[in-house]
């Protein structure tokens, strides 16, 4: 079981707004900055979120994050068939160590 | 263009070694902190181990389930990243993906290892 709690699973129809939440403490997501990724199943993760509401160059203005206290979350916008992934939150902990969540998968009904 | 490219996975017996590489290429390794990061057939992700920049003399950290068996090191002059796998159990069997970087905002394409007798 994850320190990071994510719900394992979540779902909307094209043009919706989703949102998933990854829970964790004052030793992780209260002291340090949220990173976001999404996984295809059978290809690499790609980053979506850092630091808690920035996104890469290339990623859709559709995603955004946020965090509060020991709390995150990704949020999607205009929901898109090709938006149908694992989705997964990460942080880093003052046990020096990182932590990812379980992971949310998302289906696009 | 940034380019992370793992190698060196493959079937391995219980209490066995392994050796990954992660050749980087399109940036400089010594200027950021790398991560290796697995996931288990059907699982979620779970880091593993993490080799910080020149600014922290290359210091290190790993996740409990590999400290003592597994050691991350690096040849900056090759611009390459390394895992040495120890005392290999089978719940050590999955993809092994490196990563750049707190943010991890590249990675490679992932090696299997399988840990079976």
């Amino acid at each position: 079981q994850s320190v990071l709690t994510q719900s394992p699973s979540a779902s909307g129809t094209p043009g919706q707004r989703v949102t998933i939440s990854c829970s964790g403490s004052s030793s992780n997501i209260g002291s340090h900055s949220v990173n976001w990724y999404q996984q295809v199943p059978g290809t690499a993760p790609k980053l979506l979120i850092y630091n808690n509401n920035e996104r890469p160059s290339g990623v859709p203005d559709r995603f955004s994050g946020s965090k509060s206290g020991t709390s995150a979350s990704l949020a999607i916008n205009r929901l898109q068939s090709e938006d149908e992934a694992d989705y997964y939150c990460a942080v880093w902990d003052d046990s020096l160590k990182g932590l990812f969540g379980g992971g949310t998968k998302l289906t696009v009904l | 263009e940034v380019q992370l490219v793992e190698s060196g996975g493959g079937l391995v017996q219980p209490g066995g070694s392994l050796r990954l590489s992660c050749e980087a290429s399109g940036f400089t390794l010594s200027d950021y902190y790398m991560d290796w990061v697995r996931q288990a057939p059907g699982k979620g992700l779970e880091w593993v181990a993490r080799s910080r920049d020149k600014t922290k003399s290359y210091s290190t950290d790993y996740a409990a389930s590999v400290k003592g068996r597994f050691t991350i090191s690096r040849d900056n002059s090759k611009n390459s990243l390394f895992l040495q796998m120890d005392s290999l159990k089978t719940e050590d069997s999955a993809v092994y993906y490196c990563s750049r970087g707190t943010s991890r905002d590249y990675w490679g394409q992932g090696t299997l290892v399988t840990v079976s007798s």
